[in-house]
C-alpha cells in the first residue's frame, strides 16, 4: 500500500532563506506528483506537477525534483518570504492499472519569519 | 481561468439531518473527487466520477453518497449528518486521467467548513 511521508511536519525560517521541502513514498510505481499549497481554512492550490518521467519542474522560485527510484521528491524554494507561510502537501498518483487514486501526504507547515 | 467553486464556505447543520455538498467546475473535466480533510490524517478521498453518471468509492465512502447528473456538477451527500462528519470537504477535478492513465494537474476547490451539532 503507497504512504506517502512529509518530514518536518513543520519548519520555521527567518525570512530569506533557501530552504527544501521532502516529499517521500514508498512504492515508485507513480504516474506523477504534485505540490500543493494550503493557506488555513483554505483549499490546495497547485504548484508544480511532475511527471514520472520527468526530474524537475520550475516556477517562479520553486523548483521541485523527483527521484522515482529512490521514492522522493523535494521542494525548493529559494529566497524565502513570509508570504510563502502556507502549509505544503505532497500527492502522488499510483500507477495502478484501472486506478484514479490520489495519494496525499500530511503536509509541511511552513512559516517564515520577517 | 481554472475554476472550481463549492456551494458553501461553512456550513452548520444538525445530526440527522441530510446535507448537500455542491460542486462546480468550468473547465469541462471529467473526472471529479470529493476528500475529507482532518487534521493529523491529511486528505482521505470519498468518492469520485470518471464521467456522468459513472461514480467510484475512495476510502471512506462510509455515510456518504455522490451525484453526477451533468459533466460539470459533483454533489456530496451526507444521507443522515454525524457529529464525525465534521470536517473540512475538498472538491477537486482533472481534464482526463483514465484508467492507467497519468492525468493532469488537480484543481482543488475553496473548501468547504462543515460543523454537525
Amino acid at each position: 500500500k503507497q504512504e506517502v511521508t512529509q518530514i518536518p511536519a513543520a519548519l520555521s525560517v527567518p525570512e530569506g532563506e533557501n530552504l527544501v521541502l521532502n516529499c517521500s513514498f514508498t512504492d515508485s510505481a507513480i504516474y506523477n506528483l504534485q505540490w500543493f499549497r494550503q493557506d488555513p481554512g483554505k483549499g490546495l492550490t497547485s504548484l508544480l506537477l511532475i511527471q514520472s518521467s520527468q526530474r524537475e519542474q520550475t516556477s517562479g522560485r520553486l523548483n521541485a525534483s523527483l527521484d522515482k527510484s529512490s521514492g522522493r521528491s523535494t521542494l525548493y524554494i529559494a529566497a524565502s518570504q513570509p508570504g510563502d507561510s502556507a502549509t505544503y502537501l505532497c500527492a502522488v498518483k499510483e500507477a495502478t492499472s484501472g486506478t484514479y487514486k490520489y495519494i496525499f501526504g500530511t503536509g509541511t507547515r511552513l512559516k517564515v519569519l520577517a | 481561468d481554472v475554476k472550481v467553486t463549492q456551494s458553501s464556505r461553512y456550513l452548520v447543520k444538525r445530526t440527522g439531518e441530510k446535507v448537500f455538498l455542491e460542486c462546480v467546475q468550468d473547465m469541462d473535466h471529467e473526472n471529479m473527487f470529493w476528500y475529507r480533510q482532518d487534521p493529523g490524517l491529511g486528505l482521505r478521498l470519498i468518492y469520485f466520477s470518471y464521467d456522468v453518471k459513472m461514480k467510484e468509492k475512495g476510502d471512506i465512502p462510509e455515510g456518504y453518497s455522490v451525484s453526477r447528473e451533468k459533466k460539470e456538477r459533483f454533489s456530496l451527500i451526507l444521507e443522515s449528518a454525524s457529529t464525525n462528519q465534521t470536517s473540512m470537504y475538498l472538491c477537486a477535478s482533472i481534464p482526463w486521467g483514465g484508467a492507467g492513465g497519468p492525468g493532469n494537474e488537480q484543481y482543488f476547490g475553496p473548501g468547504t467548513r462543515l460543523t454537525v451539532t
